[in-house]
């Protein structure tokens, strides 16, 4: 099993930037993706495979990582990013596939 | 338009059995890793399986083991979970998404789910 740790809840004013970390043991050597999910909607992919992002989330959604911290940074946060926000990673050979996600952090934009 | 139709949820009782289905649409059924994702009531998402292109590899969560089974008909541009013997910490919302959630397949788009309850 793979731990990923995510804080419960940040928040920030609106026009500030939004910095979510993921912790786990070594991250910085896998892929990591996020997932926000809106009241009452599915999970969105916002950033795959560390810093890509699918079509149609802004450039305003970026992904690092470093050591044992994979970190989502939001800039010039809007309203409409309140959402819980997933990482997600793989453990992958060739005769298992396992997929981990961390336990969410509540993005609210004050 | 890409993108994913979960059926299949609904109120079954402790031991029995339901079959999810997932129809896609806008997208090269056949070439894509599919998978389920649940999300417990007021909790975070827990992968629960995923399934290779073709068929020939599928993949489950421990606790699913020996009473999900994964299918894909790529005739049909559809996915089934089939779910036996369901207890009550299976009860959920359950997503389908496109992908294997990495390599060059990360998950998307996801449906928008079927909610499942397990209760007697």
């Amino acid at each position: 099993s793979y731990i990923l740790a995510q804080p419960p809840s940040v928040s920030v004013a609106p026009g500030q930037t939004a910095r979510l970390s993921c912790g786990g043991d070594n991250i910085a050597t896998k892929s990591v993706h996020w997932y926000r999910q809106r009241p009452g909607q599915a999970p969105e992919l916002v950033v795959s495979n560390g810093s890509d992002r699918p079509y149609g989330i802004p450039d305003r959604f970026y992904g690092s990582k470093s050591g044992n911290t994979a970190t989502l940074t939001i800039s010039r946060v809007e309203a409409g990013d309140e959402a819980v926000y997933y990482c997600q990673v793989w453990d992958v050979s060739r005769d298992h596939l396992k997929v981990f996600f961390g336990g969410g952090t509540q993005l609210t934009a004050l | 338009e890409v993108q994913v139709v979960e059926s299949g949820g609904g109120l079954v009782q402790p031991g029995g059995s339901l079959r999810l289905s997932c129809a896609a649409s806008g997208f090269t059924f056949s070439s894509y890793w599919m998978s389920w994702v649940r999300q417990a009531p007021g909790k975070g998402l827990e992968w629960v399986a995923t399934i290779k292109e073709d068929g020939s590899e599928k993949y489950y969560v421990d606790s699913v083991k020996g009473r999900f089974t994964l299918s894909k008909d790529n005739a049909k541009n559809s996915v089934y979970l089939q779910m036996n013997n369901l207890r009550g910490e299976d009860t959920a919302v359950y997503y389908c998404a496109r992908g294997r959630f990495g390599g060059q397949q990360p998950a998307s788009p996801w449906g928008q789910g079927t909610r499942v309850t397990v209760s007697s």
